[in-house]
């Protein structure tokens, strides 16, 4: 199985702030690496797609680049409704497997 | 507008069955493959079961293989998930989502509660 290790597991920043969370896969997945935001008792909404591809309707600080292993989100400045948890998942191979989570909380 | 909405969550016993159904609408239902996600609570996403759109493929994660059969209905536009032997550790969340051409999830329902506790 490929294992997905984001880091940091929090971040704590302020409105305005540039944030970025790391996504490692244990093995090559090329561009197949999508990142999602979760908000409390909510289902997770898809961001990012093909590692860079901005899914329709997302705001356009949101960002995501990397390819192979290594894979980053960037929110070029952090707003109030961006306060939530980030997972990567991964989509070469059986079983997708997704990161652990990054939470994202006001400092 | 694009929605699944899932039922059949509840609580039942170590060892027992449920069945959970996702309805979808606004959109070509057919089309498209569709997962099941959970979350247990406090915890990640894991992704449990994938079918294609003609139910011709299947996929599970190796925790519920053996356990879980996923299946849909083109003429009714749903989707199941038959849970059988149910653990402690299913105790989750469950969301269907459908499929992306690039393995990832894109609309995704707003969930039903399973708990398995006796």
């Amino acid at each position: 199985d490929i294992q997905m290790t984001q880091s940091p597991s929090s971040v704590s920043a302020s409105v305005g702030d540039r944030v970025t969370i790391t996504c490692r896969a244990s093995q090559v997945i090329s561009t197949w690496l999508a990142w999602y935001q979760q908000k409390p008792g909510k289902a997770p909404k898809l961001l990012i797609y093909a590692a860079s591809s901005l899914q329709s309707g997302v705001p356009s600080r949101f960002s995501g680049s990397g390819s192979g292993t290594d894979f980053t989100l960037t929110i070029s400045s952090l707003q109030p409704e961006d306060f939530a948890t980030y997972y990567c998942q991964q989509g070469n191979s059986f079983p997708l497997t997704f990161g652990g989570g990054t939470k994202v909380e006001i400092k | 507008q694009v929605q699944l909405v899932e039922s059949g969550g509840g609580v039942v016993q170590p060892g027992r069955s449920l069945r959970l159904s996702c309805a979808a609408s606004g959109f070509t239902f057919s089309n498209y493959g569709m997962h099941w996600v959970r979350q247990a609570p406090g915890k990640g996403l894991e992704w449990v079961a994938v079918i294609s759109y003609d139910a011709s493929n299947k996929f599970y994660a190796d925790s519920v293989k053996g356990r879980f059969t996923i299946s849909r209905d083109n003429s009714k536009n749903t989707l199941d998930l038959q849970m059988n032997s149910l653990r402690a550790e299913d105790t989750a969340v469950y969301y269907c989502a459908r499929k992306t051409g690039n393995w990832h999830f894109d609309i995704w329902g707003r969930g039903t509660l399973v708990t398995v506790s006796s």
